[in-house]
């Protein structure tokens, strides 16, 4: 595609229940980030992909959160057992390599209610 | 650890104005300074790549410089337009990490 897609752009969901967040990387970009920006806070890195590894997933806030990449394409993010506080954008980026121009999605907006 | 601060949080100026928003990073060992624009519950747009090894770059009214050393960056918009209005970030690439740490943005209102 032309750019990162997101999907879902929206997703309320009931606290206590798993959630799936998808990101389309543009084509042919073997490194793959995901950000979560708070309301009114700045952006917190989550877990970086080069390829289908994962060599930094440090900022993943919890056991409750976990991400995987296949074909070095779509990366999923899944949120188990979900909190109020995990509402959030989560914001998904790629780039060609880890050290050039990064692009981003447009986001999913999480609500836990 | 890696700290990005922006300066100012918020700036509202009428249209026509010429700007510099600022971007400081404490760790001088980066790959590369990367300015964003994020429009209000939209994605974030790139909008200039300064490479280490690079002082500025430019693209339309937007000129961005990069001083390794003193671990600054500033973003200069030249002739201000309403439609400039946007939370701008910076974000910066350190040598020994491959993700990007964010400074927590500049809010820019320009108005007729």
């Amino acid at each position: 595609g032309a750019g990162v897609s997101q999907s879902p752009s929206n997703k309320v969901t009931e606290k206590g229940k798993d959630v799936e967040l998808r990101c389309d990387p543009i084509s042919g970009h073997t490194a793959l980030y995901w950000y979560r920006q708070s309301l009114g806070q700045g952006l917190e890195f989550l877990i970086y992909f080069q390829g289908n590894s994962a060599p930094d997933k440090s900022g993943l806030p919890s056991d409750r959160f976990s991400a995987e990449r296949t074909g070095g394409s779509v990366s999923t993010l899944t949120i188990q057992r979900t909190q109020q506080e995990d509402s959030a954008v989560y914001l998904c980026a790629s780039s060609t390599t880890a050290n050039t121009e990064a692009f981003f999605g447009q986001g999913t907006r999480l609500t836990v209610v | 650890k890696q700290e990005v601060t922006q300066i100012p949080a918020a700036l509202s100026v009428p249209e026509g104005e010429n700007l510099v928003l600022n971007c400081s990073f404490t760790d001088s060992a980066i790959y590369n300074l990367q300015w964003f624009r994020q429009d209000p519950g939209k994605g974030l747009t790139s909008l200039l790549l300064i490479q280490s090894s690079q002082r500025e770059q430019t693209s339309g009214r937007l000129n961005a410089s990069l001083d390794k050393s003193s671990g600054r960056s500033t973003l200069y918009i030249a002739a201000s337009q309403p439609g400039d209005s946007a939370t701008y970030l910076c974000a910066v690439r350190g040598r020994n990490t491959d993700k990007l740490i964010f400074g927590t943005g500049t809010r820019l209102q320009v108005f007729p």
